[in-house]
This record gives C-alpha cells, structure tokens and sequence, in this order.
C-alpha cells in the first residue's frame, strides 16, 4: 500500500479564496483523522471519522472549515473563506477500528494564505 | 478533562548519552499509547505503542517505553542517542472505545556532537 496520501503537498493562496485539501486513507482502514499542525497550538485534532461517518469535529475552529467523507477512500477538508491565521500544515491519518493498530500519517499539506 | 502532557519543550543531550521524554495522560481508563517521531518537513512516524501485556515496549531504533498504570505515564527511553535521533517526539492516546487519539505537545530533541 502506498500509506495515507495528501494532495496537494504545499497550497499557496490568497485571503479569501476557498482551499480544498484531499486525503486518501490506507485501503482497509475504516477510521480517518484530520489534524491541523503550527507552531503556537501544536498537533490539535480537527475531526474525525469512523466508517465514513464524522464522530467528533469539536475541534473545527470555525464555521469557514469543513469536512467530508464521501467514501471509504477519500476526504476532503476545506476552508471557505481562508483566511492567514489558516497557516499550517494539515495532516490526515488513517488507522483500522478493527484491529489494535496505530494510525499512520500522511506526508501532510502546508498551506500559506497570504 | 482528559489530556495528554508531554512536560519538556526542548531537551538537548550529547551524543551517546542516555535518553528519557516524559508522557502523562489523564483518562479515566488506561487507554492505548504511543510515541510517534517527527523529522523536520516530515510526517509522523511511529516509533512504538502499548495496547495491554508487557508494560516494557520495544520500538524501532533503538527506542524503548514503559507503561506505568500508577503514575498514569508512558516514557520513552533510549540508553544511546544518535545524532539522526534530532527530531520531534509525540506522545499520543487513544481511548479504545471512542478511537479519539489526541498528542502531547510534543518534545523537541537536540543532539549534541
């Protein structure tokens, strides 16, 4: 298996404008995790899926963030207006609700909005 | 509240000295564990995790942790650091019944020649 891959890899854009970051979870893995990464907040959980269905999104800072799960092999994460305090990287995992696994991590998103 | 801590920000240590970064959780219920290691522009790797059984766990890279129910923690240790072992170490839970898996702050390791 090619592991958890993002798209894209690093996204520049303007205030205002919509973003849309794409995951592909690990084949098998039923359970789906998007993280946002910065220097002053660290790792903080953004939301999470389980078989498609979203568990948790009490960390969605705003009303602009959202996220889907059309299906067992993709996500979306987007940002509607973005706004600069949106910089980070953005980091999906996936992991296998069951089997005791860890979840494994994509290579992340960095995302500037300038 | 239930929350991961990580109490170190930054630790540096001279190559070939001997290792230990703090985890302590607060949850009702011994959760699964697990340490993941950043490098710089990278993701997060796992370096070792803890779901029941021998409370002494090996990892990869010479990396080994130890759960301690009593003190609520899960320290990982390494007897020889590497100059390649400069990166970032997170701690991470997840309670088994609600796959909610939250990290530490992260410890940012320096290595010294």
């Amino acid at each position: 298996d090619a592991g958890v891959i993002q798209s894209p890899r690093h996204e520049v854009t303007e205030m205002g404008q919509e973003v849309t970051l794409r995951c592909k979870p690990i084949s098998g893995h039923n359970s789906l995790f998007w993280y946002r990464q910065t220097m002053m907040r660290g790792l903080e959980l953004l939301i999470y899926f389980n078989n498609n269905v979203p568990i948790d999104d009490s960390g969605m800072p705003e009303d602009r963030f959202s996220a889907k799960m059309p299906n067992a092999s993709f996500s979306t994460l987007k940002i509607q207006p973005s706004e600069p305090r949106d910089s980070a990287v953005y980091f999906c995992a996936s992991r296998s609700l069951d089997w005791d696994t860890e979840a494994f991590f994509g290579q992340g998103t960095r995302l500037t909005v300038v | 509240a239930q929350s991961v801590t990580q109490p170190d920000i930054h630790i540096t240590v001279s190559e070939g000295a001997s290792l230990e970064l703090r985890c302590n959780y607060s949850y009702g219920a011994t959760p699964y564990l697990f340490w993941y290691v950043q490098s710089p522009g990278q993701g997060l790797q796992l370096l070792l995790k803890y779901f029941s059984g021998d409370t002494l766990v090996q990892g990869i890279k010479g990396f080994e942790a130890e759960f301690k129910r009593s003190q609520s923690s899960f320290n990982l240790r390494k007897p020889s650091v590497h100059w390649s072992d400069a990166a970032e170490y997170f701690c991470a839970v997840v309670l088994y019944n609600n796959n909610d898996m939250r990290f530490g702050a992260g410890t940012r390791l320096t290595v010294k020649p």
